[in-house]
């Protein structure tokens, strides 16, 4: 039973460029979530995906946008990068419907931006 | 923004103590979450106690919920040197449109010394 699946592992980028991260959720699951974690903190919702709509998005500006495919995959988006990106990119996958139920966590992608 | 804080920071132990850690959260809860995280990986589920329970127990940890004080503990008893990790308490709640963004504090950092 495949878990969630995050590519790539590490990425370095430089200021003003565009980057995409990947994520496959766990078997049977059909929703995704993304979150942020810088280092020392604890990881901060960007934004959740259902049917490949956005459903609910945290404190995060427009430069942050998703994309949830039918096969329940997603990408995260991020554009303009700023110094403050770098961060431990971090995707969770679920089932709606079914609450009181944990998140299941790919090992995430660590963004540089230099 | 982030809901819970967790206490200590940083906790140091030796191996067969055991360590307990606490976590305060801000609003209303449909359920409280403890994960843990090896070394910036990602986040592993230990275990979810529902809003209307007080106490529950999952092996070596022991996890209790006072929602008339907004707080929560985690217990590990009888610690390993793998028990080393940050500790993550997660909360969700029915507001917003959708129950299952994880809401995170700030992690208890653990080191069991052989």
């Amino acid at each position: 039973d495949a878990g969630v699946t995050q590519s790539p592992t590490h990425l370095i980028k430089t200021r003003g460029q565009q980057v995409t991260l990947r994520c496959s959720p766990k078997s049977g699951h059909d929703t995704v979530s993304w979150y942020q974690q810088a280092l020392g903190q604890g990881p901060q919702f960007i934004f959740q995906y259902y049917e490949e709509e956005e459903r609910q998005r945290g404190n995060f500006p427009d430069r942050f946008s998703g994309h949830q495919f039918p096969n329940y995959s997603s990408e995260l988006n991020v554009n303009a990068l700023l110094l403050g990106d770098s961060a431990l990119y971090l995707c969770a996958s679920s089932l709606l419907g079914y609450s009181n139920q944990p998140q299941h966590f790919g090992d995430g992608t660590r963004l540089s931006i230099l | 923004s982030q809901q819970g804080e967790e206490d200590p920071q940083a906790l140091s132990i030796q191996e067969g103590e055991n360590a307990t850690m606490n976590c305060s959260y801000k609003t209303s809860i449909n359920n409280l979450q403890w994960y843990r995280q090896n070394s910036g990986r990602g986040l592993v589920h230990l275990i979810l106690i529902r809003s209307n329970e007080r106490e529950k127990h999952s092996g070596r940890l022991r996890v209790t919920l006072d929602t008339s004080k907004k707080s929560s503990s985690l217990l590990i008893t009888a610690s390993r040197a793998a028990d080393t990790a940050s500790y993550f308490c997660a909360t969700q709640s029915n507001s917003g449109g959708s129950n299952y963004k994880l809401t995170f504090g700030k992690g208890t950092l653990l080191t069991v010394n052989p």
